[in-house]
């Protein structure tokens, strides 16, 4: 089965540190780019980050530029995300997600990332 | 505010059609793909829609997509109360936007 599992949230104070972790299984995991995409308490989503299949290209949402990594271990089948200069607007479920066609093609099920003082 | 529009809520009858508008400018929908999604309440979101048209395998063909210059819609016939969720669109460019989300009542 193909799935793909979140962990690594937490309540965290503003200018904290995270890293997230995403555990892919059923697919190989180095042929795809994957994606962060957040979603605020509440609110719509919104496409944090992506990484190619090898690592060498990665791309940001510019409010995220400087203070988040996207990277991957393809022997681990995993994408990591850190998270830096955590700020209040950065409280959301962080899912991942496999692309295909141009598209997100499998979400995981998400982790809570709470900033607050 | 979200760079591609969606109506906040639109609502239909079990049985009925209903469609889900996307509005861009050039340099998003009009020269990138679509993709839809569906969020049932307090789940991960689901692919519906990618590729503009196209259903992935196990959508049924209830769902359906189109663009048109830079407006994409996504229509749904014969509502179901199970299709009562939260649906987005996504334009796929570097930069990967989302609309504000639309939600469907089913009445």
């Amino acid at each position: 089965e193909v799935q793909l599992v979140e962990s690594g949230g937490g309540l965290v104070q503003p200018g904290d540190s995270l890293r997230l972790s995403c555990a892919a299984s059923g697919f190989t995991f180095s042929y795809y780019w994957m994606s962060w995409v957040r979603q605020a308490p509440g609110k719509g989503l919104e496409w944090v980050a992506n990484i190619k299949p090898d690592g060498s290209d990665r791309n940001y949402v510019d409010s995220v530029k400087g203070r988040f990594t996207i990277s991957r271990d393809n022997a681990k089948n995993s994408l990591y995300l850190q998270m830096n200069s955590l700020r209040d607007e950065d409280t959301a479920v962080y899912y991942c997600a496999r692309e295909e066609h141009w598209a997100f093609e499998i979400w995981g099920q998400g982790t809570m990332v709470s900033v607050s003082s | 505010q979200s760079v591609l529009t969606q109506p906040p809520s639109v609502s239909a009858a079990p049985g009925q059609k209903v469609t889900i508008s996307c509005s861009g400018i050039s340099s998003n929908i009009e020269n990138n793909y679509v993709s839809w999604y569906q969020q049932l309440p307090g789940t991960a979101p689901k692919l519906l829609i990618y590729e503009s048209n196209k259903r992935p395998s196990g959508i049924p063909d209830r769902f359906s997509g189109s663009k048109s210059g830079t407006s994409a819609t996504l229509t749904i016939t014969g509502l179901q109360t199970g299709d009562e969720a939260d649906y987005y669109c996504v334009t796929w460019g570097v930069q990967k936007l989302f609309g504000g989300g639309t939600k469907l009542t089913v009445l």
